[in-house]
């Protein structure tokens, strides 16, 4: 079974920071993996979303990396802002045919704080 | 091009009621997905669908149950209200298939809480 972990659970940050988030995954079998944010009780953000045979991907200030083998991912965010302040998620597409379509495990996230 | 939407947006219930929640996916998505939130188990996938035919299921009981539209558009029903549903329910939708391109778009989430 797919466990998803996330660490820290929180972080707390002065604006300007350099961050980085970590997601790490027990079964390496995945078709991608998302990285998303979201707001207090509000949907997913998508933020980035890596191929299971691509090492990272950019965009904007983010840039997420995956090492499959490892069963790592992480997130850096770029001299952040406080409007980065979100819960961010990692979730795994399984690769495990039938049983993975439309399926996302998610860790259980870490809630950013930046003050300015 | 207009995101995924859901509605309603906010729902109160009794114990034992029942539900259904309403998903429309951006336009040119066939597949649907649909999870629930808590803050104790966090996001727990539900089940998907494509082409009107459900492909994939969460370990949820029979309560739970939902239909995919023509049109893609999707709703979720679950019966026999506890309390313990009270939850964000959230819907996803993708293009379609396992591609590992394959990137999910959610909607703003139906909160229902259950008294």
């Amino acid at each position: 079974k797919q466990e998803v972990t996330q660490i820290p659970a929180a972080l707390s940050v002065p604006e300007g920071e350099n961050l980085v988030l970590n997601c790490s995954f027990t079964d390496s079998a995945i078709y991608n993996l998302q990285w998303f944010r979201q707001d207090p009780g509000k949907g997913l953000t998508s933020l980035l979303l890596i191929q299971s045979s691509q090492r990272e991907q950019t965009s904007g200030r983010l840039n997420a990396s995956l090492d499959k083998s490892s069963g790592r991912s992480t997130l850096y965010i770029a001299a952040s802002q406080p409007g980065d302040s979100a819960t961010y998620l990692c979730a795994v597409r399984p690769r495990a045919g039938g049983t993975s379509y439309g399926k996302l495990t998610f860790g259980q996230g870490t809630i950013l704080t930046v003050h300015p | 091009k207009a995101g995924v939407t859901q509605t309603p947006r906010y729902l109160i219930k009794t114990r034992g009621q029942q539900v259904t929640l309403s998903c429309s996916p951006i336009s040119g998505h066939r597949s649907v997905s649909w999870y629930q939130q808590t803050p104790g188990q966090g996001l727990q996938f539900l089940f998907e669908y494509f082409s009107e035919t459900q492909r994939n299921k969460g370990n949820f009981p029979g309560r739970f149950s939902g239909r995919q539209f023509s049109n893609s558009r999707s709703e979720m029903n679950v019966s026999t209200l506890e309390l313990g549903d009270s939850a964000l329910y959230l819907c996803a939708s993708s293009l379609a298939g396992d591609a590992a391109y394959n990137e999910q778009f959610f909607g703003p989430g139906t909160r229902l809480t259950v008294l």
